[in-house]
């Protein structure tokens, strides 16, 4: 089972919305990412978990807060969005650092839209 | 400073014909790792390969196949006999930080028409 699961695969919200984009995977893998993927761009990271401790936080604004709330599961928690923020979100696992196994694998995504 | 450049923005094909798709990387780490995804439609990555910078095997997998070359910085992908289902947008990416780090090319697109 190589699959990693985003709900939901399509969103819109307000500016003055709160919402929250989910990530699940049950791989064992202890590292998780959020990618920014903006049409006819490659992913852009923003945040890296790795054994469920924030690792590196690619100057994101505070509008998107990470969350990991076990090593299963990753939320990217969103608020006050502006409309360029509308993309498509990606979230990724690995088996994590010193492992030997480093490459990553995507969930679908889920494409937002602020309007 | 870590870079990946992928010169061909779109390549169209007949199918069956053969596509090698360019990569060209920059980086001063020397332990690095690279990657080609595909992404087609739906919008998932689709891990192809990995190479080890200390890894310079080339490798065939079915209609896949990997050059590797350290010398030039370049890590080439070509489809030999490409099918319809091979279009999509290729991504050619570098990482060190035992992997954690990705840089990804900016891809191409490739359009295989029947």
């Amino acid at each position: 089972d190589t699959e990693v699961t985003q709900t939901p695969k399509h969103l819109v919200m307000g500016m003055t919305n709160k919402k929250s984009l989910k990530c699940e995977q049950h791989m064992g893998h202890r590292a998780m990412y959020w990618y920014k993927q903006k049409a006819k761009k490659p992913p852009e990271l923003m945040f890296v978990y790795s054994y469920e401790k924030l690792s590196i936080n690619e100057s994101v604004p505070s509008r998107f807060s990470p969350e990991c709330p076990n090593s299963s599961l990753l939320n990217l928690h969103l608020h006050a969005l502006q409309p360029e923020d509308s993309a498509l979100y990606l979230c990724a696992s690995s088996q994590g650092p010193r492992t030997g196994s480093l490459e990553a694998f995507f969930g679908q995504g889920t494409r937002l839209t602020v309007v | 400073a870590q870079k990946v450049t992928q010169a061909q923005t779109e390549i169209s094909v007949v199918e069956k014909e053969d596509v090698t798709l360019d990569c060209v990387y920059e980086t001063r780490d020397t332990t690095y790792y690279l990657f080609w995804y595909k992404q087609p439609p739906s919008g998932e990555l689709v891990f192809l390969i990995r190479r080890n910078s200390f890894d310079e095997q080339n490798e065939i997998s079915g209609r896949y196949s990997w050059n590797f070359q350290k010398s030039t910085s370049s890590f080439n992908f070509t489809i030999t006999a490409s099918q319809v289902v091979d279009s999509a947008v290729y991504f050619c990416a570098l990482s060190h930080n035992y992997g954690q780090n990705f840089v990804f090319g900016p891809g191409t697109r490739l359009s295989v028409l029947p």
